[in-house]
């Protein structure tokens, strides 16, 4: 079974500062995504980047990057110009392929990381 | 669209009654999810549903039941609540497997 783990449970950035949030996770197969998830205190659980390990190539949407380094097992977020709109829990997850249309692949979430945005 | 809603937003139970938590998506998503989050910890499986009439267990099934005779529809039921199950329930939904999940807002359940 696949495993994830987030060892930092708080950080803390100064607003327009750079935060790295790490993850590492522990499989035996080969394809496969990650993702991260912010969840604001409102609880929605909201989709911030994903990465498919097939792809040697870093994800990134805006102020929001990832460092993919799949034989270290390892998937850390980095967030640039920190906002206090960025304050929330932040979950790494995994997913295995999909196999065929008559199955699913459920989301194995790490335990989180509570960010704080220092004015 | 209203995405994935979820009802009640909050419940407080007492051990040994019952409940169904409801979700409803508006997006025609055959994949559709059931999550729960316990304090400090991320989102474990309980249970999934490919389509309409289809479920199957997820990493955390004992005492929860679901069924899905719509496409829109995916309640969870819990039977004999227990403290065990107290927790935050997140309904999900994708349209293709491996696609995206949208997660709706989460009911927070406490059975005391």
């Amino acid at each position: 079974a696949q495993t994830v783990t987030q060892s930092q449970p708080e950080m803390s950035v100064q607003e327009a500062e750079t935060v790295t949030l790490s993850c590492t996770y522990d499989t035996s197969e080969s394809d496969y995504y990650l993702f991260w998830y912010k969840q604001p205190p409102s609880r929605q659980m909201i989709l911030v980047i994903r990465q498919e390990a097939y792809k040697q190539q870093n994800a990134t949407e805006n102020r929001f990057s990832v460092n993919f380094q799949k034989a270290a097992k390892s998937f850390s977020l980095k967030i640039s110009d920190s906002q206090l709109g960025d304050a929330a829990m932040y979950f790494c997850a995994y997913r295995s392929p999909v196999i065929s249309s008559g199955s699913a692949r459920q989301l194995t979430f790490g335990s989180g990381t509570q960010l704080t945005v220092l004015p | 669209n209203a995405g994935v809603t979820q009802t009640p937003k909050f419940r407080i139970l007492k051990i040994g009654q019952s409940m169904t938590l409801q979700c409803t998506q508006d997006m025609n998503h055959n994949y559709m999810y059931w999550y729960r989050q316990d304090p400090g910890m991320g989102l474990k499986l309980i249970y999934y549903s490919v389509g309409a009439g289809i479920t199957d267990k997820g990493e955390v099934p004992n005492g929860y039941n679901v069924s899905r005779s719509t496409t829109e529809d995916f309640p969870l039921r819990l039977e004999l609540a227990a403290p065990s199950q107290t927790s935050v329930y997140f309904c999900a939904s994708s349209f293709v497997p491996g696609g995206e999940q949208y997660f709706g807002p989460g009911t927070r359940l406490t059975v005391t």
